[in-house]
């Protein structure tokens, strides 16, 4: 069993629907990381939680420490969301990532 | 702007020639780590250092090479030995301890022919 799995593996959502990726992990955390990685293969980093919530425009990250749970949700999403969103576990800078989910918004 | 840098971002060799990727830091950050992506995997750690002239190997350091001769450059040297170099890279860095953000670069694609 993987130490983070995420879920679902690949998603196909219509413009303007609400996302939700999963991310559940085994090992102890420091963090919870939520990466964008686009079509070109660039990451970019969405956010970094260690407890309760974090929204930025129309991303909202929560993280449950005692479930080891976290989810990513996109509200209003958009043709332009279109990425692989990949989860990390932090513990102390030991990171374990999760496969992916590969997100595609239809217009 | 801080930042880290990772280049180039797309890569071709012929099979059996070493090839070198770079990535540098101006975030004064000691830790800096490289990870291997394959389609449909997560992420990899190859090698990481906590500081200069100091590295150690991670779970896929086989066929690999790094340096670490100034904090703010951590370059890894895919080598000939390497069975399966075709991947994607990316370098992250962070502070040394306790819960800090980490950065990560672009990547860098990595095509051996």
């Amino acid at each position: 069993k993987n130490e983070v799995e995420q879920s679902p593996q690949n998603l196909t959502a219509q413009e303007g629907e609400f996302i939700t990726i999963n991310c559940s992990y085994s090992v102890g955390i420091s963090a919870l990381h939520w990466l964008q990685q686009h079509p070109g293969g660039g990451i970019v980093s969405l956010f970094m939680l260690s407890s309760g919530k974090k929204k930025h425009g129309r991303l909202i990250a929560t993280i449950n420490i005692q479930e080891k749970h976290s989810s990513l949700h996109i509200t209003a999403s958009h043709p332009r969301d279109s990425a692989v969103y990949i989860c990390a576990a932090d513990n102390n800078n030991d990171m374990r990532f999760g496969a992916g989910t590969r997100l595609t918004v239809k217009p | 702007d801080g930042g880290i840098t990772q280049s180039p971002k797309y890569l071709f060799r012929k099979e059996g020639q070493n090839v070198t990727l770079s990535c540098e830091q101006n975030l004064n950050h000691d830790a800096m780590y490289w990870y291997r992506q394959d389609p449909g995997q997560g992420l990899r750690l190859i090698y990481y250092s906590q500081i200069v002239n100091d590295f150690q190997k991670g779970d896929i350091a086989e066929g690999y090479s790094v340096s670490r001769e100034k904090k703010e450059s951590f370059p890894l040297t895919v080598t000939s030995a390497q069975k399966n170099p075709t991947a994607f890279y990316l370098c992250a860095s962070s502070k040394r301890t306790g819960v800090t953000e980490a950065f990560f670069g672009q990547g860098t694609r990595l095509t051996v022919v």
